[in-house]
Protein backbone atom coordinates (compact mmCIF):
# COMPACT_ATOMS: atom_id res chain seq x y z
CA UNK A 1 0.00 0.00 0.00
CA UNK A 2 1.14 3.41 -0.70
CA UNK A 3 2.63 5.99 1.26
CA UNK A 4 0.67 8.85 3.22
CA UNK A 5 2.22 12.33 4.46
CA UNK A 6 0.30 14.75 6.25
CA UNK A 7 1.25 17.47 8.52
CA UNK A 8 1.80 16.57 12.16
CA UNK A 9 -0.98 19.10 13.41
CA UNK A 10 -3.19 22.16 12.51
CA UNK A 11 -5.68 24.04 14.20
CA UNK A 12 -8.95 25.47 13.09
CA UNK A 13 -11.49 27.93 14.68
CA UNK A 14 -14.74 26.20 15.79
CA UNK A 15 -17.18 27.23 12.71
CA UNK A 16 -14.93 27.38 10.47
CA UNK A 17 -13.75 24.68 7.76
CA UNK A 18 -11.36 22.73 8.56
CA UNK A 19 -9.15 21.55 5.35
CA UNK A 20 -6.83 18.69 6.26
CA UNK A 21 -3.86 17.81 3.34
CA UNK A 22 -2.37 14.81 2.37
CA UNK A 23 0.04 13.39 0.05
CA UNK A 24 0.15 10.08 -1.81
CA UNK A 25 2.23 10.42 -4.51
CA UNK A 26 3.17 6.86 -5.08
CA UNK A 27 -0.67 5.80 -5.03
CA UNK A 28 -1.52 2.82 -8.12
CA UNK A 29 -4.44 3.29 -10.21
CA UNK A 30 -6.48 0.42 -8.44
CA UNK A 31 -5.46 2.19 -4.51
CA UNK A 32 -8.81 3.68 -2.85
CA UNK A 33 -8.11 6.73 -0.23
CA UNK A 34 -9.79 6.66 2.93
CA UNK A 35 -9.73 9.30 6.05
CA UNK A 36 -10.56 8.06 9.51
CA UNK A 37 -9.81 9.94 12.89
CA UNK A 38 -9.56 8.63 16.42
CA UNK A 39 -10.93 11.31 19.27
CA UNK A 40 -9.14 10.80 22.69
CA UNK A 41 -9.32 7.48 24.22
CA UNK A 42 -11.50 6.07 21.44
CA UNK A 43 -11.03 3.55 18.70
CA UNK A 44 -10.47 5.12 15.34
CA UNK A 45 -13.81 6.16 13.51
CA UNK A 46 -14.34 5.83 9.99
CA UNK A 47 -15.15 9.12 8.08
CA UNK A 48 -15.28 8.87 3.84
CA UNK A 49 -13.13 6.85 1.04
CA UNK A 50 -12.88 7.98 -2.80
CA UNK A 51 -11.32 6.95 -5.42
CA UNK A 52 -11.11 9.50 -7.95
CA UNK A 53 -14.06 11.24 -7.50
CA UNK A 54 -14.87 13.59 -5.10
CA UNK A 55 -17.04 12.34 -2.57
CA UNK A 56 -19.38 14.07 0.09
CA UNK A 57 -20.91 12.53 3.07
CA UNK A 58 -22.90 13.82 6.26
CA UNK A 59 -19.37 13.86 7.39
CA UNK A 60 -17.10 15.08 5.30
CA UNK A 61 -15.99 16.02 1.77
CA UNK A 62 -13.18 14.78 0.09
CA UNK A 63 -11.54 15.87 -2.76
CA UNK A 64 -8.92 14.16 -5.04
CA UNK A 65 -6.46 16.18 -7.38
CA UNK A 66 -6.67 14.81 -10.86
CA UNK A 67 -3.33 13.42 -11.02
CA UNK A 68 -4.53 11.36 -7.37
CA UNK A 69 -0.82 12.12 -6.16
CA UNK A 70 -3.13 14.00 -3.06
CA UNK A 71 -6.36 14.91 -1.34
CA UNK A 72 -8.30 16.94 1.28
CA UNK A 73 -10.28 16.11 3.59
CA UNK A 74 -13.02 19.14 4.48
CA UNK A 75 -15.06 19.41 7.58
CA UNK A 76 -17.23 22.32 6.82
CA UNK A 77 -17.95 23.88 10.07
CA UNK A 78 -15.56 22.36 12.53
CA UNK A 79 -16.83 21.99 16.05
CA UNK A 80 -15.05 21.33 19.66
CA UNK A 81 -16.14 17.94 19.08
CA UNK A 82 -14.01 17.66 16.11
CA UNK A 83 -10.79 17.47 17.77
CA UNK A 84 -9.29 14.23 16.77
CA UNK A 85 -6.50 12.46 15.09
CA UNK A 86 -7.53 12.08 11.42
CA UNK A 87 -5.61 9.27 8.87
CA UNK A 88 -4.96 9.17 5.55
CA UNK A 89 -4.51 5.74 4.49
CA UNK A 90 -4.28 4.41 0.89
CA UNK A 91 -5.75 0.92 0.74
CA UNK A 92 -5.60 -1.39 -2.87
CA UNK A 93 -9.35 -1.95 -3.44
CA UNK A 94 -8.50 -5.14 -4.93
CA UNK A 95 -7.95 -6.94 -1.53
CA UNK A 96 -10.56 -8.51 0.03
CA UNK A 97 -9.47 -8.73 3.35
CA UNK A 98 -9.15 -4.42 4.03
CA UNK A 99 -5.72 -4.55 5.79
CA UNK A 100 -5.36 -1.08 6.82
CA UNK A 101 -1.92 0.71 7.38
CA UNK A 102 -1.98 3.94 9.68
CA UNK A 103 0.58 6.64 9.69
CA UNK A 104 0.40 8.87 12.48
CA UNK A 105 -2.01 11.30 11.55
CA UNK A 106 -2.61 14.99 11.87
CA UNK A 107 -3.49 16.50 15.39
CA UNK A 108 -6.21 18.85 14.42
CA UNK A 109 -6.99 20.62 17.85
CA UNK A 110 -10.64 23.19 16.96
CA UNK A 111 -10.56 26.32 19.05
CA UNK A 112 -13.10 28.16 20.66
CA UNK B 1 -26.29 0.65 15.35
CA UNK B 2 -23.17 -1.52 14.14
CA UNK B 3 -21.21 -2.68 16.84
CA UNK B 4 -17.52 -3.64 17.69
CA UNK B 5 -17.22 -4.81 21.83
CA UNK B 6 -14.24 -5.56 23.36
CA UNK B 7 -14.19 -7.66 26.56
CA UNK B 8 -12.91 -5.22 28.95
CA UNK B 9 -12.06 -1.40 28.72
CA UNK B 10 -9.13 -1.55 31.35
CA UNK B 11 -7.18 -4.74 32.44
CA UNK B 12 -3.56 -5.38 34.65
CA UNK B 13 -1.90 -8.36 34.23
CA UNK B 14 1.14 -9.87 35.84
CA UNK B 15 3.94 -10.92 34.09
CA UNK B 16 3.89 -14.55 32.97
CA UNK B 17 0.38 -14.58 33.08
CA UNK B 18 -1.80 -15.59 29.90
CA UNK B 19 -4.40 -13.23 28.92
CA UNK B 20 -7.24 -13.43 26.76
CA UNK B 21 -8.61 -10.11 25.25
CA UNK B 22 -12.00 -10.84 23.33
CA UNK B 23 -13.80 -8.87 20.32
CA UNK B 24 -17.25 -9.34 19.22
CA UNK B 25 -18.89 -8.20 16.41
CA UNK B 26 -22.70 -7.69 15.36
CA UNK B 27 -22.42 -7.24 11.68
CA UNK B 28 -21.69 -10.27 10.25
CA UNK B 29 -18.56 -9.35 8.82
CA UNK B 30 -15.56 -11.98 7.33
CA UNK B 31 -12.99 -9.75 8.10
CA UNK B 32 -11.39 -8.78 12.01
CA UNK B 33 -8.22 -7.78 13.16
CA UNK B 34 -6.11 -6.84 16.07
CA UNK B 35 -4.03 -3.55 16.61
CA UNK B 36 -2.15 -2.47 19.30
CA UNK B 37 -1.61 1.65 19.27
CA UNK B 38 1.66 2.90 21.28
CA UNK B 39 2.59 7.08 21.83
CA UNK B 40 4.60 8.03 18.83
CA UNK B 41 4.41 4.47 16.78
CA UNK B 42 0.31 4.91 15.96
CA UNK B 43 -1.20 1.88 15.16
CA UNK B 44 0.32 -1.68 14.05
CA UNK B 45 -1.50 -4.69 13.09
CA UNK B 46 -0.85 -7.48 15.12
CA UNK B 47 -2.99 -10.19 13.24
CA UNK B 48 -6.24 -10.42 11.11
CA UNK B 49 -9.02 -13.18 10.09
CA UNK B 50 -10.75 -13.02 6.84
CA UNK B 51 -13.01 -16.03 7.59
CA UNK B 52 -13.48 -18.19 10.10
CA UNK B 53 -10.79 -20.55 11.46
CA UNK B 54 -8.52 -18.51 9.03
CA UNK B 55 -6.17 -15.66 10.60
CA UNK B 56 -2.93 -13.98 9.18
CA UNK B 57 0.27 -12.24 10.65
CA UNK B 58 0.29 -8.69 10.75
CA UNK B 59 3.72 -6.40 11.57
CA UNK B 60 4.20 -7.28 14.78
CA UNK B 61 2.63 -10.91 15.82
CA UNK B 62 5.41 -11.79 18.28
CA UNK B 63 4.04 -12.82 21.71
CA UNK B 64 0.44 -12.68 20.31
CA UNK B 65 -1.90 -15.36 18.85
CA UNK B 66 -5.53 -15.29 17.87
CA UNK B 67 -7.89 -17.65 17.67
CA UNK B 68 -11.52 -17.27 15.54
CA UNK B 69 -13.43 -20.65 15.97
CA UNK B 70 -17.21 -18.40 14.92
CA UNK B 71 -17.75 -15.69 12.91
CA UNK B 72 -18.49 -12.84 15.18
CA UNK B 73 -15.83 -13.22 17.83
CA UNK B 74 -12.04 -13.13 17.34
CA UNK B 75 -9.64 -13.46 20.35
CA UNK B 76 -5.91 -11.97 21.01
CA UNK B 77 -3.80 -14.12 23.40
CA UNK B 78 -0.75 -13.03 25.10
CA UNK B 79 0.36 -16.66 26.26
CA UNK B 80 2.71 -14.82 28.96
CA UNK B 81 2.16 -11.39 29.61
CA UNK B 82 5.21 -9.18 29.30
CA UNK B 83 5.82 -5.33 30.13
CA UNK B 84 6.81 -4.71 26.92
CA UNK B 85 2.94 -5.73 25.58
CA UNK B 86 1.66 -2.71 28.07
CA UNK B 87 -0.55 -0.98 25.16
CA UNK B 88 -4.10 -0.05 23.83
CA UNK B 89 -5.52 -2.89 21.97
CA UNK B 90 -7.88 -2.08 18.96
CA UNK B 91 -9.96 -4.99 17.53
CA UNK B 92 -12.08 -4.12 14.39
CA UNK B 93 -14.04 -5.93 11.47
CA UNK B 94 -15.03 -5.05 8.17
CA UNK B 95 -16.64 -6.97 5.17
CA UNK B 96 -14.92 -7.53 2.28
CA UNK B 97 -13.47 -4.06 0.99
CA UNK B 98 -14.99 -1.73 2.98
CA UNK B 99 -14.74 0.35 5.82
CA UNK B 100 -13.44 -1.48 9.80
CA UNK B 101 -15.38 -0.54 12.51
CA UNK B 102 -13.29 -0.53 15.13
CA UNK B 103 -13.98 -1.09 19.43
CA UNK B 104 -13.79 1.58 22.23
CA UNK B 105 -10.31 -0.67 23.20
CA UNK B 106 -8.53 -2.34 26.07
CA UNK B 107 -6.21 -0.79 27.76
CA UNK B 108 -3.74 -3.37 29.01
CA UNK B 109 -0.74 -2.60 31.92
CA UNK B 110 1.35 -5.62 32.28
CA UNK B 111 3.15 -5.93 35.53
Amino acid sequence: DAKTTQPTSMDCAEGRAANLPCNHSTISGNEYVYWYRQIHSQGPQYIIHGLKNNETNEMASLIITEDRKSSTLILPHATLRDTAVYYCIVRDGSSNTGKLIFGQGTTLQVKP
Amino acid sequence: DVKVTQSSRYLVKRTGEKVFLECVQDMDHENMFWYRQDPGLGLRLIYFSYDVKMKEKGDIPEGYSVSREKKERFSLILESASTNQTSMYLCASSSQRNEQFFGPGTRLTVL
